[in-house]
């Protein structure tokens, strides 16, 4: 009864290399993130996307491209991978359509390791 | 320098005390969040205490926020060991699509 699952767990790669990470959630939410987790535990939010459209792209490198083929699924894909892209990637889920304040709490998945060498 | 900035990055105690985090952060807000991390897993929430409101609790959880000061305090009483984790408060800031978290508490508890 995962609520927000990614896949993989753990990724390892060389540099340059194309690479993807799956989201989805079963919650029945309007809104999903993608957050980026640091060697220094400081979480960054990447993207965030409300039924399918993009609401927030956090300054990320075209190199990223954040993809929502329905409200239910969030996929991040990354060319051309640097060695500044070893981090911890978190998909999470928000419930109600994106309007302020929205006093919502996030629901988040397990993570995936990325590490690239 | 981030919008959310937790006090002390570490603390480590003994089971049973209480343990007290804290949180500044810069901007007008919505709202403030806690959340915990466990070891290799994703954040977990905890608690959401809204601009206008002092002081929340639940179960073992107490947050206080003063947005004179723009601070938070997490207290856990009574700690167990299960309560070993990483700890984030995060703000809804005022017209931003966005919630911010700081960098985080690691909390041990010594058995």
């Amino acid at each position: 009864d995962t609520a927000v699952s990614q896949t993989p767990k753990y990724l390892v790669t060389q540099m340059g290399n194309d690479k993807s990470i799956k989201c989805e959630q079963n919650l029945g939410h309007d809104t999903m993130y993608w957050y980026k987790q640091d060697s220094k535990k400081f979480l960054k939010i990447m993207f965030s996307y409300n039924n399918k459209e993009l609401i927030i792209n956090e300054t990320v490198p075209n190199r990223f491209s954040p993809k929502s083929p329905d409200k239910a699924h969030l996929n991040l894909h990354i060319n051309s991978l640097e060695l500044g892209d070893s981090a911890v990637y978190f998909c999470a889920s928000s419930q109600s359509p994106w309007k302020l304040p929205t006093n919502e709490k996030l629901f988040f998945g397990s993570g995936t390791q990325l590490s690239v060498l | 320098s981030q919008q959310g900035e937790e006090d002390p990055q570490a603390l480590s105690i003994q089971e049973g005390e209480n343990a007290t985090m804290n949180c500044s952060y810069k901007t007008s807000i919505n709202n403030l969040q806690w959340y915990r991390q466990n070891s290799g897993r994703g954040l977990v929430h905890l608690i959401l205490i809204r601009s206008n409101e002092r002081e929340k609790h639940s179960g073992r959880l107490r947050v206080t926020l003063d947005t004179s000061k723009k601070s938070s305090s997490l207290l856990i009483t009574a700690s167990r060991a299960a309560d070993t984790a990483s700890y984030f408060c995060a703000t809804e800031i005022q017209g931003a699509q966005k919630l911010v978290f700081g960098q985080g508490t690691r909390l041990t508890i010594n058995p």
